[in-house]
């Protein structure tokens, strides 16, 4: 089956700062790759997502990036904000009519003020 | 927050008891989906649904059952909690077409 990891575990940025946040996938059928934040006691929100007939996708400040030949995306935050900490997961899926979710473990993102 | 709730959102409960939590959506979806949570493990699936008393396994099914008699609930059910179920439980739902998946607001159980 398919394995998601994350890296690093944690990661702490100054306000302003850019953050990158990467995920290595091992199901080279997987074909859809969404992101995940989540605030304190919260559940997951989804921020953005990506498939593999793209190589980037941006909204706003955030974009996710695919290397499929490499099996890993990242997510890129620019002048991050306080507000941005939080913990965000990757996730990878092959799409259809059953299709599941793998997740990472998580990526906890401290903004510094 | 795609109409979906969670209940109840905090629960403590004996071993060996048994556990229902329910999710209830509002928007029709056919998919459904339980995961749990736990520190160092991200999220993991417990079972989903795709339709109303179609069911499967996740990853981390045993100990677990669900059931699904109407499009808008999913129930997960502990027969006999145990402590290794002490998690934050998610639910969440597959919106429209695509492959997005959204989650509810979670539920704490915590099994002494």
């Amino acid at each position: 089956g398919e394995n998601v990891e994350q890296h690093p575990s944690t990661l702490s940025v100054q306000e302003g700062d850019s953050a990158v946040i990467k995920c290595t996938y091992s199901d080279s059928a997987s074909n859809y790759f969404p992101w995940y934040k989540q605030e304190l006691g919260k559940g997951p929100q989804l921020i953005i997502d990506i498939r593999s007939n793209v190589g980037e996708k941006k909204d706003q400040r955030i974009a996710v990036t695919l290397n499929k030949t490499a099996k890993h995306f990242s997510l890129h935050i620019t002048e991050t904000q306080p507000e941005d900490s939080a913990v965000y997961f990757c996730a990878a899926s092959v799409t259809g009519a059953n299709s599941k979710l793998t997740f990472g473990k998580g990526i906890t993102l401290s903004v510094r003020p | 927050d795609a109409g979906i709730t969670q209940s109840p959102r905090h629960k403590v409960t004996e071993t060996g008891t048994p556990v229902t939590l329910r999710c209830h959506q509002t928007e029709n979806h056919r998919y459904m989906y339980w995961y749990r949570q736990d520190p160092g493990h991200g999220l993991r699936l417990i079972h989903y649904s795709y339709g109303v008393k179609d069911t499967d396994k996740g990853e981390v099914s045993d100990g677990y059952s669900v059931s699904r008699s109407k499009t808008e609930d999913f129930l997960l059910t502990l027969e006999s909690a145990t402590s290794s179920q002490t998690s934050v439980y998610f639910c969440a739902i597959r919106g429209g077409g695509n492959n997005e998946q959204f989650f509810g607001p979670g539920t704490r159980l915590t099994v002494l």
